[in-house]
């Protein structure tokens, strides 16, 4: 089967910019999930969407982030404006059901530099 | 509160030689646990979880890892170590209590660097 899509792979923009990420799920996995990665460091939950529901945004910093799933498969995370801080990498992440004991399929992930 | 220590930043292992990477870890109901591996410049890969039953499990790329309730422990093992091995590993737990959120808390990670 098709891995999790994401893209672009790399970005640099300047603080204050506005950015965006985009994300495919495998193929009938109804849980999508966004992560931030900073270098050294575990991911971090930023959204987890149960087909296009929000099920636990409470690790997102809703002044700047925001996140959708429109039609229940793909997503966008965007970020605006981007501080130095954002600079990391974005994971996203998709899961069958959403199961407690499904693992979770990760995609390459969007690496974001901040200048 | 639910937490995850994975205590080495890094670990050596010559190749051919047993590996062990550490992971304890501090919930209140029953824990499920992950093992997820991330090569340079890649996303995470799911290796093995203990959900129930059997406290040894088997997983990818011949790991396996040992659930220990009484030390709270989920150490990955391998018998022989690969170069191949050398990545990022990361441990994560779920505490399924009755008072939980239910997130999925991540390790910072451990290092593994197999040489040859």
């Amino acid at each position: 089967e098709a891995g999790v899509a994401q893209s672009p792979r790399y970005k640099i923009i300047e603080k204050r910019q506005s950015v965006a990420f985009w994300c495919n799920p495998i193929s009938g996995h109804a849980t999508l999930y966004w992560y931030q990665q900073i270098l050294g460091q575990g991911p971090k939950l930023l959204i987890q969407f149960q087909n296009n529901g929000v099920v636990d945004d409470s690790q997102l910093p809703k002044d700047r982030f925001s996140a959708e799933r429109l039609k229940g498969v793909d997503s966008t995370l965007k970020i605006q404006p981007a501080k130095l801080e954002d600079s990391a990498v974005y994971l996203c992440a998709s899961s069958l059901d959403g199961t407690d004991n499904q693992p979770q399929h990760f995609g390459d992930g969007t690496r974001l530099s901040i200048l | 509160a639910q937490s995850v220590a994975q205590p080495e930043d890094q670990v050596n292992v010559a190749e051919g030689n047993p590996l062990t990477v550490k992971c304890t870890y501090s919930v209140s109901g029953n824990p499920y646990l992950f093992w997820y591996v991330q090569y340079p410049n890649r996303g995470l890969q799911f290796l093995l979880k203990y959900i129930t039953g059997d406290n040894l499990v088997k997983g990818s790329y011949g790991f396996e890892a040992e659930f220990n309730k009484s030390q709270t422990s989920f150490h990955l093992k391998k018998p022989s170590a690969l170069v191949s091995d050398s990545a990022l590993y990361f441990c994560a737990v779920r505490d399924m209590g009755w008072d939980s959120n239910y997130q999925l808390i991540w390790g910072a990670g451990t290092k593994l660097i197999i040489k040859p």
